[in-house]
Protein backbone atom coordinates (compact mmCIF):
# COMPACT_ATOMS: atom_id res chain seq x y z
CA UNK A 1 0.00 0.00 0.00
CA UNK A 2 1.03 3.65 -0.67
CA UNK A 3 1.92 5.75 2.05
CA UNK A 4 3.42 7.89 4.04
CA UNK A 5 5.89 6.02 7.03
CA UNK A 6 7.61 8.26 9.85
CA UNK A 7 9.89 6.64 12.33
CA UNK A 8 10.31 6.69 15.56
CA UNK A 9 6.48 7.14 16.55
CA UNK A 10 7.91 8.55 19.93
CA UNK A 11 11.86 10.11 20.54
CA UNK A 12 13.40 11.75 23.38
CA UNK A 13 16.29 14.41 23.25
CA UNK A 14 18.91 15.04 25.65
CA UNK A 15 20.07 18.87 25.93
CA UNK A 16 22.22 19.64 23.54
CA UNK A 17 21.68 17.08 21.45
CA UNK A 18 20.67 16.56 17.70
CA UNK A 19 17.85 14.18 16.64
CA UNK A 20 16.87 13.53 13.39
CA UNK A 21 13.13 12.45 12.58
CA UNK A 22 12.61 9.94 9.46
CA UNK A 23 10.20 10.57 6.57
CA UNK A 24 9.48 8.36 3.52
CA UNK A 25 6.78 7.99 1.18
CA UNK A 26 5.98 5.81 -1.77
CA UNK A 27 3.34 7.82 -3.06
CA UNK A 28 5.72 9.39 -6.00
CA UNK A 29 5.05 12.95 -4.53
CA UNK A 30 7.03 15.63 -5.54
CA UNK A 31 6.51 17.38 -2.53
CA UNK A 32 7.19 16.83 1.10
CA UNK A 33 6.68 19.00 4.32
CA UNK A 34 7.47 19.16 8.27
CA UNK A 35 4.80 20.48 10.46
CA UNK A 36 4.99 20.63 13.69
CA UNK A 37 2.15 21.03 16.18
CA UNK A 38 2.15 22.21 20.10
CA UNK A 39 -0.95 20.81 22.08
CA UNK A 40 -4.66 22.54 21.41
CA UNK A 41 -2.86 24.66 18.06
CA UNK A 42 -2.80 24.66 14.58
CA UNK A 43 0.42 23.24 12.06
CA UNK A 44 3.22 25.52 11.66
CA UNK A 45 5.55 24.51 8.54
CA UNK A 46 8.98 23.63 9.27
CA UNK A 47 10.57 23.05 5.90
CA UNK A 48 8.93 21.75 2.61
CA UNK A 49 10.68 20.72 -1.15
CA UNK A 50 8.90 20.63 -3.48
CA UNK A 51 11.92 19.03 -6.08
CA UNK A 52 15.01 16.88 -5.03
CA UNK A 53 17.54 18.74 -4.01
CA UNK A 54 16.13 21.98 -3.27
CA UNK A 55 14.40 23.15 0.29
CA UNK A 56 12.87 26.32 1.63
CA UNK A 57 12.08 27.31 5.09
CA UNK A 58 8.60 27.84 6.02
CA UNK A 59 7.37 29.79 9.06
CA UNK A 60 9.39 28.43 12.11
CA UNK A 61 12.88 26.85 10.40
CA UNK A 62 15.05 28.30 13.15
CA UNK A 63 16.61 25.62 15.05
CA UNK A 64 15.84 23.21 12.24
CA UNK A 65 17.46 21.45 8.93
CA UNK A 66 16.43 19.14 6.12
CA UNK A 67 17.51 17.58 3.57
CA UNK A 68 16.23 15.85 -0.06
CA UNK A 69 18.36 14.00 -1.84
CA UNK A 70 16.12 11.60 -2.83
CA UNK A 71 12.56 12.04 -3.52
CA UNK A 72 10.99 9.59 -1.24
CA UNK A 73 12.69 10.56 1.82
CA UNK A 74 12.95 14.03 3.57
CA UNK A 75 14.06 13.52 7.33
CA UNK A 76 14.26 16.63 9.60
CA UNK A 77 17.04 17.18 12.47
CA UNK A 78 16.18 19.48 15.04
CA UNK A 79 19.28 20.57 16.54
CA UNK A 80 20.56 21.98 19.69
CA UNK A 81 19.72 25.12 18.75
CA UNK A 82 16.11 24.84 19.04
CA UNK A 83 15.16 25.41 22.50
CA UNK A 84 11.61 23.97 22.82
CA UNK A 85 11.72 20.81 20.69
CA UNK A 86 8.92 19.16 22.64
CA UNK A 87 6.33 19.04 20.08
CA UNK A 88 4.29 16.46 17.71
CA UNK A 89 5.98 16.63 14.20
CA UNK A 90 3.66 15.71 11.33
CA UNK A 91 5.24 14.86 7.44
CA UNK A 92 3.25 15.49 4.23
CA UNK A 93 3.45 14.98 0.47
CA UNK A 94 1.82 16.18 -2.69
CA UNK A 95 1.70 16.37 -5.93
CA UNK A 96 2.20 19.69 -6.90
CA UNK A 97 1.97 18.95 -10.83
CA UNK A 98 -1.55 17.47 -10.84
CA UNK A 99 -4.85 19.62 -10.66
CA UNK A 100 -5.97 19.31 -6.78
CA UNK A 101 -3.15 18.68 -4.96
CA UNK A 102 -4.08 16.82 -1.69
CA UNK A 103 -2.04 16.83 1.13
CA UNK A 104 -1.36 13.23 2.52
CA UNK A 105 0.09 13.24 6.21
CA UNK A 106 2.38 10.54 8.29
CA UNK A 107 1.40 8.92 11.60
CA UNK A 108 3.52 11.48 13.49
CA UNK A 109 7.04 11.65 15.53
CA UNK A 110 6.36 12.64 19.62
CA UNK A 111 9.68 14.68 20.14
CA UNK A 112 10.27 15.31 24.46
CA UNK A 113 12.72 16.58 25.76
CA UNK A 114 14.52 14.84 28.67
CA UNK B 1 -0.33 37.13 4.55
CA UNK B 2 -2.70 34.53 4.70
CA UNK B 3 -4.76 33.34 7.63
CA UNK B 4 -7.29 30.43 8.48
CA UNK B 5 -9.31 30.66 11.76
CA UNK B 6 -11.77 28.80 13.43
CA UNK B 7 -13.75 28.47 16.52
CA UNK B 8 -11.21 26.57 19.11
CA UNK B 9 -14.28 24.31 20.03
CA UNK B 10 -17.63 22.48 20.06
CA UNK B 11 -20.06 20.14 21.92
CA UNK B 12 -22.85 18.08 20.45
CA UNK B 13 -25.42 15.44 21.10
CA UNK B 14 -24.82 12.49 19.71
CA UNK B 15 -27.42 12.55 16.80
CA UNK B 16 -26.96 16.05 16.66
CA UNK B 17 -25.92 17.70 13.68
CA UNK B 18 -22.16 19.29 14.21
CA UNK B 19 -21.64 22.61 11.94
CA UNK B 20 -17.86 23.66 12.09
CA UNK B 21 -16.49 27.25 10.99
CA UNK B 22 -13.57 28.65 9.39
CA UNK B 23 -13.15 31.65 7.42
CA UNK B 24 -9.90 32.38 5.41
CA UNK B 25 -8.18 35.57 3.94
CA UNK B 26 -6.78 34.14 0.64
CA UNK B 27 -9.43 35.19 -2.01
CA UNK B 28 -7.09 33.42 -4.22
CA UNK B 29 -7.18 29.51 -3.34
CA UNK B 30 -7.90 27.50 -5.63
CA UNK B 31 -9.24 24.06 -3.20
CA UNK B 32 -10.18 24.40 0.56
CA UNK B 33 -9.71 21.50 3.11
CA UNK B 34 -11.87 19.98 5.94
CA UNK B 35 -8.97 17.73 7.80
CA UNK B 36 -9.80 15.73 10.69
CA UNK B 37 -7.31 14.28 13.46
CA UNK B 38 -7.31 11.81 15.96
CA UNK B 39 -5.68 11.23 19.45
CA UNK B 40 -1.96 11.27 18.72
CA UNK B 41 -2.12 10.73 14.92
CA UNK B 42 -1.60 12.26 11.70
CA UNK B 43 -4.36 14.62 9.49
CA UNK B 44 -6.61 12.57 7.46
CA UNK B 45 -8.26 14.39 4.66
CA UNK B 46 -12.12 14.02 5.11
CA UNK B 47 -13.13 16.46 2.12
CA UNK B 48 -12.47 19.20 -0.38
CA UNK B 49 -14.22 22.00 -2.29
CA UNK B 50 -13.54 23.67 -5.55
CA UNK B 51 -13.43 27.52 -4.65
CA UNK B 52 -15.92 27.96 -7.55
CA UNK B 53 -18.31 25.64 -6.20
CA UNK B 54 -20.94 26.92 -3.48
CA UNK B 55 -21.95 23.31 -1.71
CA UNK B 56 -20.40 19.68 -1.79
CA UNK B 57 -22.15 16.44 -0.17
CA UNK B 58 -20.23 13.15 0.59
CA UNK B 59 -22.43 10.96 2.69
CA UNK B 60 -22.87 12.56 6.33
CA UNK B 61 -20.55 15.63 4.97
CA UNK B 62 -21.77 18.45 3.57
CA UNK B 63 -19.58 21.45 2.99
CA UNK B 64 -20.48 25.19 2.19
CA UNK B 65 -18.13 27.78 0.91
CA UNK B 66 -19.25 30.94 0.81
CA UNK B 67 -16.72 32.95 -1.38
CA UNK B 68 -17.78 36.42 -1.01
CA UNK B 69 -17.99 36.48 2.72
CA UNK B 70 -14.57 33.63 2.54
CA UNK B 71 -16.29 31.71 5.11
CA UNK B 72 -15.94 27.81 4.75
CA UNK B 73 -18.63 25.20 6.51
CA UNK B 74 -18.39 21.69 7.25
CA UNK B 75 -21.65 19.68 8.68
CA UNK B 76 -22.16 16.68 10.27
CA UNK B 77 -25.13 15.13 10.14
CA UNK B 78 -26.09 12.61 12.60
CA UNK B 79 -22.85 13.28 14.73
CA UNK B 80 -21.14 10.03 16.34
CA UNK B 81 -19.15 9.25 18.93
CA UNK B 82 -16.43 8.81 16.75
CA UNK B 83 -16.62 11.68 15.06
CA UNK B 84 -14.84 13.25 18.73
CA UNK B 85 -11.51 14.80 16.89
CA UNK B 86 -9.73 17.76 16.05
CA UNK B 87 -11.10 19.07 12.49
CA UNK B 88 -8.89 21.44 10.41
CA UNK B 89 -9.84 23.76 7.86
CA UNK B 90 -7.09 24.47 5.32
CA UNK B 91 -6.65 27.03 2.48
CA UNK B 92 -4.12 26.47 -0.11
CA UNK B 93 -1.88 29.32 -1.10
CA UNK B 94 -0.49 30.47 -4.78
CA UNK B 95 2.75 28.17 -3.88
CA UNK B 96 1.30 25.25 -3.49
CA UNK B 97 1.38 25.38 0.27
CA UNK B 98 -1.65 23.85 2.65
CA UNK B 99 -2.07 27.14 5.49
CA UNK B 100 -3.99 25.56 8.30
CA UNK B 101 -6.35 26.92 11.16
CA UNK B 102 -5.88 26.25 14.37
CA UNK B 103 -8.27 23.47 14.46
CA UNK B 104 -11.17 22.97 16.19
CA UNK B 105 -12.08 19.93 18.96
CA UNK B 106 -15.33 18.58 18.51
CA UNK B 107 -16.89 16.89 21.22
CA UNK B 108 -19.77 14.42 21.19
CA UNK B 109 -21.74 13.24 24.00
CA UNK B 110 -23.51 10.21 24.67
Amino acid sequence: DGGITQSPKYLFRKEGQNVTLSCEQNLNHDAMYWYRQDPGQGLRLIYYSQIVNDFQKGDIAEGYSVSREKKESFPLTVTSAQKNPTAFYLCASNSIYRENEKLFFGSGTQLSVL
Amino acid sequence: GEDVEQSLFLSVREGDSSVINCTYTDSSSTYLYWYKQEPGAGLQLLTYIFSNMDMKQDQRLTVLLNKKDKHLSLRIADTQTGDSAIYFCAEMDSSYKLIFGSGTRLLVRP
